[in-house]
């Protein structure tokens, strides 16, 4: 059973607009949470997190808005550029779990047209 | 600086033959991981470890096994390979007290 879940395969926006990607989770007790960029033939980058006694966390372009009670977690990228053409992966972690046992949707590809 | 290394980035093997990921991390991170990609699948945790000697099954840890004799090195083994391993692995770690891992460039299966 798929307990983190990005439905959209793909993406795609116009370079300057915003991107918004979508993660919800079924795991009431994961209580962190965190965005992953891979670009093709390289490991997934750290990109942002944030925690479940948050709801909003923002580093420069990027801004991870957490609803807990709907499980839903989203990434906003803006203003959106070519260079963040990528896959996004969003993890969770907790209940527990040990620190390097994420668990990953399964990514949205994202494209962003010049 | 070189992070978490992954060797060889790219392996073909057939059917039944045995082979070894190597992964070295020279951050000094206790915890350490290897994921598979797969399409539509994302990445699912095989085997992790917490410590030096201390290992543990994930997701998907079936055909797989695992060591942690030293802090830096966290070998995958595929002891008898199966067209359904065909995958893209990476090899992740952190630090305690972190949730954010360092992974690798990854390593590419194809097993025929």
């Amino acid at each position: 059973d798929q307990q983190v879940k990005q439905n959209s395969p793909s993406l795609s926006v116009q370079e300057g607009r915003i991107s918004i990607l979508n993660c919800d989770y079924t795991n009431s007790m994961f209580d962190y949470f965190l965005w992953y960029k891979k670009y093709p033939a390289e490991g997934p980058t750290f990109l942002i997190s944030i925690s479940s006694i948050k709801d909003k966390n923002e580093d420069g372009r990027f801004t991870v808005f957490l609803n807990k009670s709907a499980k839903h977690l989203s990434l906003h990228i803006v203003p959106s550029q070519p260079g963040d053409s990528a896959v996004y992966f969003c993890a969770a972690l907790g209940g527990g779990t040990s620190y390097g046992k994420l668990t990953f949707g399964q990514g949205t590809i994202l494209t962003v047209h010049p | 600086n070189a992070g978490v290394t992954q060797t060889p980035k790219f392996q073909v093997l057939k059917t039944g033959q045995s082979m070894t990921l190597q992964c070295a991390q020279d951050m000094n991170h206790e915890y350490m991981s290897w994921y598979r990609q797969d399409p539509g699948m994302g990445l699912r945790l095989i085997h992790y470890s917490v410590g030096a000697g201390i290992t543990d099954q994930g997701e998907v840890p079936n055909g797989y096994n695992v060591s942690r004799s030293t802090t830096e090195d966290f070998p995958l083994r595929l002891l008898s390979a199966a067209p359904s391993q065909t995958s893209v692995y990476f090899c992740a770690s952190t630090e305690a007290g972190a949730g954010e891992l360092f992974f690798g460039e990854g390593s590419r299966l194809t097993v025929l």
